[in-house]
């Protein structure tokens, strides 16, 4: 069964620096997401990203984030400058679109890769 | 905006024993609900979506929108059910497509 697979799957790096996050969605997917969940904490919505610009945003995904897919294969998170507050187990997370009975389009089930632990020193 | 509350955050249960874990949430229109599982060192997986209807695992969820509840049962626990379970609610409108957790509950099965 196809998966999302995510790389790597522990980072650490100093304040400051900035760090890229891999996501290789479902092939055939059209829909992309990012989600964090630091330590003791919920899961959080990010961003999400179809038909090559982002779709939804949420209040933590600001300047200091960015995504692209820069291939038609990979989906990436960058931190530009991180945050010590920027530790947390971040997920992607894919899903496929498909047409209703109207015309309307839709999104199935998302599917969530493994995470990558992200730690700021 | 919306809001999913899991109240417990740890559960545990007898196993054979009768299984519900409990989820509200808040939104003002018509939401759709999942239930996702994540097992020890995996990872996250839908278990259940209120508009399929299924059972899975043994697992039921029926939404009630009078008391916005979507609350996780089974009938007779197994072992293997031990696991984080997280409740989430996804506005139905294609473009709004995030999914708002709860805190998740970690329910123990003991044996």
């Amino acid at each position: 069964e196809p998966e999302v697979t995510q790389t790597p799957s522990h980072q650490v790096t100093q304040m400051g620096q900035e760090v890229i996050l891999r996501c290789v969605p479902i092939s055939n997917h059209l829909y992309f997401y990012w989600y964090r969940q630091i330590l003791g904490q919920k899961v959080e919505f990010l961003v999400s990203f179809y038909n090559n610009e982002i779709s939804e945003k949420s209040e933590i995904f600001d300047d200091q984030f960015s995504v692209e897919r820069p291939d038609g294969s990979n989906f990436t998170l960058k931190i530009r400058s991180t945050k010590l507050e920027d530790s947390a187990m971040y997920f992607c997370a894919s899903s496929g679109v498909f047409k209703l009975a109207g015309g309307l389009p839709s999104t199935d089930t998302q599917y969530f890769g493994p995470g990558t632990r992200l730690t700021v020193l | 905006a919306q809001r999913v509350t899991q109240p417990e955050k740890l559960l545990s249960v007898f196993k054979g024993a009768p299984v519900e874990l409990k989820c509200n949430y808040s939104y003002s229109g018509s939401p759709e609900l999942f239930w996702y599982v994540q097992y020890s060192r995996q990872r996250l997986q839908l278990l259940l979506r209120h508009i399929s209807r299924e059972s899975i695992k043994g697992f039921t969820a029926d939404l009630n929108k009078g008391e916005t509840s979507f609350h996780l049962k089974k009938p007779f626990a197994q072992e293997e059910d031990s696991a984080m379970y997280y409740c989430a609610l996804r506005v139905s409108n294609f473009g709004n497509e995030k999914l708002t957790f709860g805190t998740g509950t970690r329910l123990t099965i003991i044996p």
